[in-house]
């Protein structure tokens, strides 16, 4: 397998629009995880969705992220509008199971709001 | 709530040990987790403990769990260069819904 993908991998956009990130977990796994990473906040969990279903949604720090999965082998994070503090990199990560089940995480998306 | 800490920074010479610490709060906490992350990647997990262990040894790791402190630390034996990197301490809150809390990490300097 792959691993899991994200894209894009750096975005560079102005503040006030629309950004998208996306992430194909491992092909089987049944958990996907979005997180933000930044010098400040450390590693935050901001969604994680169990068998497309969104579970714990209480890291979203605003009304401006939303986050889909339309299906197991895909998720969206949107931000809109995007603001300069958003800037961050964002991590999507995969499991099988959760527990002791080891998340598999991408490569992020260094996002850089201007 | 739970939360997980971590000091910032620690600088070893090569083929010296590195003990990385680690405090958390939650005590129904199941399992413990140590991740690494080199610069430009994500995490990838190094090693877990489960709740009712003490000790694991991995090769060069070694995990010590104190349950009565709340205290991970995970020690590196003859550390490489390819050793530096951010390590983090994770912890599986068992309330409810399960999640994995991450701390601060912790940036480990190998100096040749």
């Amino acid at each position: 397998d792959a691993g899991v993908i994200q894209s894009p991998r750096h975005e560079v956009t102005e503040m006030g629009q629309e950004v998208t990130l996306r992430c194909k977990p491992i092909s089987g796994h049944d958990y996907l995880f979005w997180y933000r990473q930044t010098m400040m906040r450390g590693l935050e969990l901001l969604i994680y969705f169990n068998n497309n279903v969104p579970i714990d949604d209480s890291g979203m720090p605003e009304d401006r992220f939303s986050a889909k999965m339309p299906n197991a082998s895909f998720s969206t994070l949107k931000i809109q509008p995007s603001e300069p503090r958003d800037s961050a990199v964002y991590f999507c990560a995969s499991s099988f199971g959760i527990g002791q089940e080891t998340q598999y995480f991408g490569p992020g998306t260094r996002l850089l709001v201007l | 709530g739970e939360d997980v800490e971590q000091s910032l920074f620690l600088s070893v010479r090569e083929g010296d040990s590195s003990v990385i610490n680690c405090t958390y709060t939650d005590s129904s906490s199941t399992y413990l987790y140590w991740y690494k992350q080199e610069p430009g990647a994500g995490l990838q997990l190094l090693t877990y403990i489960f709740s009712n262990m003490d000790m694991k040894q991995d090769q060069r790791l070694t995990v010590l769990l104190n349950k009565k402190d709340k205290h991970l630390s995970l020690r590196i034996a003859d550390t490489q260069t390819g050793d530096s990197a951010i390590y983090f301490c994770a912890e599986n809150f068992s309330g409810g819904y399960q999640k994995v809390t991450f701390g601060t990490g912790t940036k480990l300097q190998v100096i040749p």
